[in-house]
């Protein structure tokens, strides 16, 4: 079955960049999802297509996806940004989620 | 607005089942599909499946093959997500999500509010 895997941490000062990676084979042909899930909440879409914001996501997050390694970039990090975060692609027509990344923003 | 309204949290025997509701409003229920995902405590999200909500047809992830059964009322705007013979191992937040789609991916938006599901003996 398909894996995707996401480091398990990422901690980043206010105002700075946050990055967080996703590692698949051959991710770079498929398109990516990134869901933000807080504390005690249901996950929020924040970007598809790997790179696309739905309506109501701030421009600081910006995605890429390339070779084997998808990325999400939260850029001038808030301290509400501070939230667990998940890759999604599909194998075929089955979905598969990556590991998870907790962002920790201090 | 678009929204997804699940049932409540259930505390269910091993080897009981559980049928979990997702009442959609505000948007046309059968032109968007329903997928189901489920979250461990202190877990990561788990995919397990889809629902064609206009044809009813269904594919499911080969772990839970033969135990979940997704459904729709289409009357009512209601999916459902059963899952038999339960074990500890089952216990987690249940969420139904609506598929978003353009000619080129799917993705999920938005969320149910997540239905707790508890098995203990």
């Amino acid at each position: 079955s398909y894996e995707l895997t996401q480091p398990p941490s990422v901690s980043v000062s206010p105002g700075q960049t946050a990055t967080i990676t996703c590692s698949g084979d051959k991710l770079g042909h498929k398109y990516v999802c990134w869901y933000q899930q807080r504390p005690g909440q249901s996950p929020v879409l924040v970007l598809y297509q790997s790179h696309k914001r739905p309506s109501g996501i701030p421009e600081r997050f910006s995605g890429s996806n390339s070779g084997n390694t998808a990325t999400l970039t939260i850029s001038d990090t808030q301290v509400t940004d501070e939230a667990d975060y998940y890759c999604q692609t599909w194998d075929i027509t089955l979905g598969v989620f990556g590991t998870g990344t907790k962002v920790t923003v201090l | 607005q678009v929204q997804l309204v699940q049932s409540g949290a259930e505390v269910k025997k091993p080897g009981a089942s559980v049928k979990v509701s997702c009442k959609a409003s505000g948007y046309s229920f059968t032109s968007y599909d329903i997928n189901w995902v489920r979250q461990a405590p202190g877990q990561g999200l788990e995919w397990m499946g889809w629902m064609n909500t206009n044809s009813a047809n269904t594919r499911y992830t080969q772990k839970f093959q033969g135990r979940v059964t997704l459904t729709r009322n289409s009357s009512t705007s209601t999916a459902y997500m059963e899952l038999t013979k339960l074990t500890s191992d089952d216990t987690a937040v249940y969420y139904c999500l609506r598929v978003g789609y353009d000619d080129y991916s799917h993705w999920f938006d938005p969320w149910g509010q997540g239905t707790l599901v508890t098995v203990s003996s």
